[in-house]
Parts: C-alpha cells; sequence; structure tokens
C-alpha cells in the first residue's frame, strides 16, 4: 500500500549547525503535507506544513521543501539547538483522509 | 494556547480487561481522531470521528475498540478484551476545519497490558 517513509532513522548535528531530515512519500495523491516534532513521553507537535501547490516554506528557523516531482519532503533546522533534539516525523493526506505518518528520524544535538 | 488534555496519562491493566481512554478536545474543533504509536514505531491512524459517528476507521479498530462523545466536550476511546499487543500510546487529536491546520495532539495516555 502507499506509505510514508524516512531515508534516515537517526541524526546527529552540532549545536549551532544546520539540520536536515528527509522523507520520501509514495502517494501522489497527497496535497498537504506536516512535520511533527515529538519529545519523549509528550505528543507530536506541529512544526510546519506545507501544501502541494508550494515547494518551500519557511517558518521561525525551520524550513520545509517539497519535491513533487520526485516524492521528497524535507525540514531543514537552522542553527540547531539542544532543545529541537526529538523525533520528527513527516505526515501527510490527501483531501479529506487520515494524517499518515513516517516511521520517524531522532535527531541528537550535540553541545 | 488551546490543548486537546488526555487522561489518564498511564493506565495498566489486565489483559482481557477493558479499557477507556480519554480526551478533551479543543473546545470548537469539529474532528476528532485517535491514533496509537507503539513504542520505537511510527504514529498509526485508528479511527476518525465527525458529526456524532465514525468517519474512517483503519484495519487496527476492530470490533474490540469502540469510541463516543458522550457528552459534547469528552471523546473517548474503549478496548473490550485488551490484549498484550494493545500496549502503546494512544493519542488523540482535533482540528477545526479540514486541512487548515496540522491535528492538534494530547500528550497521550500511555497503555500497558500485562
Amino acid at each position: 500500500g502507499e506509505s510514508v517513509g524516512l531515508h534516515l532513522p537517526t541524526l546527529s548535528v552540532q549545536e549551532g549547525d544546520n539540520s536536515i531530515i528527509n522523507c520520501a512519500y509514495s502517494n501522489s495523491a497527497s496535497d498537504y503535507f506536516i512535520w511533527y516534532k515529538q519529545e519523549s513521553g509528550k505528543g507530536p507537535q506541529f512544526i510546519i506544513d506545507i501544501r502541494s501547490n508550494m515547494d518551500k516554506r519557511q517558518g521561525q528557523r525551520v524550513t520545509v521543501l517539497l519535491n513533487k516531482t520526485v516524492k521528497h519532503l524535507s525540514l531543514q533546522i537552522a542553527a540547531t539547538q539542544p532543545g529541537d533534539s526529538a523525533v520528527y516525523f513527516c505526515a501527510e493526506n490527501s483531501g479529506n483522509t487520515p494524517l499518515v505518518f513516517g516511521k520517524g528520524t531522532r535527531l541528537s544535538v550535540i553541545a | 494556547e488551546p490543548e486537546v488534555t488526555q487522561t489518564p496519562s498511564h493506565q495498566v491493566t489486565q489483559m482481557g480487561q477493558e479499557v477507556i481512554l480519554r480526551c478533551v478536545p479543543i473546545s470548537n474543533h469539529l474532528y476528532f481522531y485517535w491514533y496509537r504509536q507503539i513504542l520505537g514505531q511510527k504514529v498509526e491512524f485508528l479511527v476518525s470521528f465527525y458529526n456524532n459517528e465514525i468517519s474512517e476507521k483503519s484495519e487496527i479498530f476492530d470490533d474490540q475498540f469502540s469510541v463516543e462523545r458522550p457528552d459534547g466536550s469528552n471523546f473517548t476511546l474503549k478496548i473490550r478484551s485488551t490484549k498484550l499487543e494493545d500496549s502503546a500510546m494512544y493519542f488523540c487529536a482535533s482540528i477545526g476545519t479540514w486541512g487548515l491546520y496540522g491535528y492538534t495532539f494530547g500528550s497521550g495516555t500511555r497503555l500497558t497490558v500485562v
């Protein structure tokens, strides 16, 4: 079946460096994508979203890039901080279907 | 900032027992969801609920599961006869309007079946 997946299960970065977390999706009908951050013992926390009519969207220190040609989504975190350490999930849906989550990437920030 | 509230935060139950997980969605939200996350795995969709009825459910959501919105504010997930493999984090989520923003998730209930 169609699914959302991740290239890298773990990522370690030095504090202050930029982080890039990648996600591949297979449902070409997906038109809405979200990145969530999950800290230990907590629920997924919305970070940023993007619709399929865009290829880039920026927030505070975060940027999401969408490449529909290769069905690839990435999350860039600028000047990574220790508080960014968490598991990051991409999720997608199309129309009114429920969100489908990827497996997650653990980001570890080294001070 | 509005929150989705879940209780209890941790529930331990004997195999075969019934459990009810409770959620209070954001007050003006209309669409409600239950997801679960087995330890170390991805977040999986269970069921969506709108206008007092189930709008969609996954294969995981079998006859042992049910949802209810008993009083206009609470949204519950019942597992009638728990199995060991039901042990997971269960997350409630809500959204006000389709696709306007990402779902708002609660902090989850950790269910441990022994």
